[in-house]
């Protein structure tokens, strides 16, 4: 069964600050999909990224980068010089089969950034 | 070009009753998820439609149901309410179920409160 852990529930920055976020997943699967996605106090979830298995190279959206590793079955997310509207609560997803698949939510990590 | 839109935005029932929640797809998307989201937790998988079928249905129970309309858009139904069915539902939609680049795009969510 796939399964997705986000160790940390919450996390406190300063403004300007680097920060990453951890994800670890667990699928049988060889072709899935992961994904970041950004719920701010709205509560929408915005999507951020998606990464398909065989593309193991990292990548990197302005402030944003992410880190896929395959041998320790993480897709971990750096913020740089995190700001205030950094602010919200991030998930990590899986899907397994193709990128339009039920999606497996980790419980998601809480970023503040204070001023 | 809209979002998803869901509706209701806020919904407050009292146990035993029945609910209807709606969802409009992006334009031209054909798949729609469902998803339940308690507080302080990772969405839960409900059901995926497409074309009018059910492509996947989550652990939930019979109480819960859905369907999908000739024009994509579509209604989760919850019969005989409980207090632990008060939560977020996500409604989200991708163009298609099928294997290819079809990440999932959320609507803003319909707040249930069971009392």
């Amino acid at each position: 069964a796939q399964k997705v852990t986000q160790a940390q529930t919450e996390i406190s920055v300063v403004e300007k600050e680097d920060v990453t976020l951890d994800c670890v997943y667990e699928t049988r699967d060889t072709t899935y999909y992961l994904f970041w996605y950004k719920q701010p106090p709205s509560g929408e979830l915005v999507f951020l990224i998606r990464r398909n298995s065989f593309d193991e190279q990292n990548e990197i959206s302005g402030r944003y980068s992410w880190n896929f590793q395959k041998s320790t079955s993480s897709f971990n997310f750096t913020i740089t010089a995190s700001q205030v509207v950094d602010s919200a609560v991030y998930f990590c997803a899986l899907s397994e089969g193709y990128a339009g698949n039920m999606l497996t939510f980790g419980g998601g990590t809480r970023l503040m950034v204070k001023p | 070009d809209a979002g998803v839109t869901q509706s209701p935005t806020h919904l407050i029932k009292t146990r035993g009753q029945q609910v209807t929640l709606r969802c409009s797809p992006i334009s031209g998307h054909k798949s729609v998820s469902w998803y339940q989201q308690v507080l302080g937790q990772g969405p839960q998988f409900i059901f995926q439609y497409y074309e009018k079928e059910e492509r996947g249905r989550g652990n939930f129970p019979d109480r819960f149901s859905a369907r999908q309309f000739p024009n994509y858009s579509s209604e989760l139904n919850v019969n005989a309410l409980l207090l632990g069915d008060s939560a977020l539902y996500l409604c989200a939609s991708s163009w298609a179920g099928v294997a290819g680049y079809n990440e999932q795009f959320f609507g803003p969510g319909t707040r249930l409160t069971v009392l």
